[in-house]
């Protein structure tokens, strides 16, 4: 079955650069789309169809995906922006979510 | 404005067996794929099970095959998940989530989600 790997944690400083990676074979012949989810709510779609932001989603939230590997991009990381994140793609009639990443902003 | 409105969810005894339903309002609900995903306590997200617009098309997650069920009524705007054989392991909060794009499309992504209700199998 696919599998898609996402680092458990990263860190970022308040205003700076986050990056959250998801791998998967050829993820790039994919679309990958991103969820954020914070402490007892709901996910929230930020990315669709690789690079794609949601109305409503700040323009700081940007997204990519090549080869193997989709990238999410944080640009002026707030302290709001501190959540879990996971990945998602859609393979062979199934929907298949990364283990997730918990986004730290200290 | 769309709206996802899990229910259903409860405690249960291993074996038993449960059914949630997902009432939808704010847009035309035959024409999107929606879908289940469930999250155990602490842990992360899992897929459940999709199904197509029309509802000629389901799909299920290897650790739910056989024992769930899903089907949605256009007349009630209503999605709905039927679980069997209810093991430990099945715990979680469950949330329908409405697919992105109309159909035909495949359910590549979801825009909109509910806020879920905890199934809790335990004897």
């Amino acid at each position: 079955s696919y599998e898609l790997t996402q680092p458990p944690s990263v860190s970022v400083s308040p205003g700076q650069t986050a990056s959250i990676t998801c791998s998967g074979d050829k993820l790039g012949d994919k679309y990958a789309s991103w969820y954020q989810q914070k402490p007892g709510q709901s996910p929230v779609l930020v990315i669709y169809q690789d690079s794609k932001r949601p109305s409503g989603i700040p323009e700081r939230f940007s997204g990519s995906n090549s080869g193997n590997t989709a990238t999410l991009t944080i640009s002026g990381t707030q302290a709001l922006d501190e959540a879990d994140y996971y990945c998602q793609a859609w393979d062979s009639s199934t929907v298949v979510f990364g283990g997730g990443t918990k986004l730290t902003v200290l | 404005e769309v709206q996802l409105v899990e229910s259903g969810g409860g405690l249960v005894q291993p074996g038993g067996s449960l059914r949630l339903s997902c009432a939808a309002s704010g847009f035309t609900f035959s024409s999107y794929a929606m879908t289940w995903v469930r999250q155990a306590p602490g842990k992360g997200l899992e897929w459940v099970s999709a199904i197509s617009g029309s509802g000629g098309s389901t799909y299920f997650a290897d650790s739910v095959k056989g024992r769930f069920t899903i089907s949605r009524d256009s007349s009630k705007n209503t999605l709905y998940l039927q679980m069997n054989s209810l093991r430990a392991e099945d715990t979680a909060v469950y949330y329908c989530a409405k697919g992105g794009v109309e159909v035909p499309a495949a359910p590549i992504y979801f825009d909109y989600w509910g806020q879920g209700t905890l199934v809790t199998v335990s004897s």
